[in-house]
């Protein structure tokens, strides 16, 4: 069964709303995830570093204060998409590590129309 | 230079052969590696770790060359559902911080 549940799998939104997707560990806790986004034909790129209790750590080029990361539990993770536009349409995925293996949520492909 | 390189293919296979491709990760610092199998519109899913010994999971043999900072996979017996992309990932040093290849994509064909 899944270790990591993502949810929503699939959105479509307005243009100028915000989308917030969660991120669950299942079983275990996870003190980290990440976020990574991936456009069409092209791989994963990691977004930032979701720290429980403590703020994120965005990666090069992602604007923290339009993807508003959450890790409030050991077993949840959010990430808000504030303010989208449709250039923010991708396929998102959370992953955490159950060592040593990284299991990946089943993803949230977000739509802005 | 990207950090984790591979070639994105697609290699086409017909079914029952032999298909082998690798991944160059430029950091020597790199600790753990792996494969990834992604089907399209999916989440990646473990295929199989990579050690120094090399190692064979029934069809599939996965390699790791430090000296030249490789990883090798190799599928046998080629399956029409071995059809996917094929993510080379790199563990960095510290952090279980995960940095993805591109990925090859394979196409099986009958």
């Amino acid at each position: 069964g899944a270790v990591v549940s993502q949810h929503p799998s699939w959105v479509i939104c307005k243009s100028g709303t915000s989308v917030k997707i969660e991120c669950r560990s299942l079983d275990f806790q996870a003190t980290t995830m990440f976020w990574y986004r991936q456009f069409p034909k092209q791989s994963l790129m990691l977004m930032a570093t979701s720290n429980e209790g403590s703020k994120a750590t965005y990666e090069q080029g992602v604007e923290k204060d339009k993807f508003l990361i959450n890790h409030a539990s050991l077993t949840l993770s959010t990430l808000t998409v504030t303010s989208a536009h449709p250039e923010d349409s991708s396929f998102y995925i959370c992953s955490a590590t159950r060592d040593p293996e990284a299991f990946f949520g089943q993803g949230t492909r977000l739509t802005v129309v | 230079r990207k950090e984790v390189e591979q070639d994105p293919g697609p290699f086409n296979v017909p079914e029952g052969a032999t298909v082998a491709f690798n991944c160059t990760y430029s950091n020597s610092a790199s600790q753990s590696f792996f494969w990834y199998r992604q089907d399209c519109r999916k989440e990646p899913k473990l295929l199989m770790s990579v050690y120094s010994s090399g190692n064979e999971d029934g069809r599939f043999t996965a390699q790791l060359n430090r000296a030249s900072q490789y990883i090798s996979l190799l599928i046998r017996d080629s399956k029409l559902s071995d059809s996917a992309t094929y993510l080379c990932v790199v563990n960095r040093a510290a952090g279980n911080k995960l940095t993805f290849g591109g990925g090859t994509r394979v196409l099986v064909k009958p």
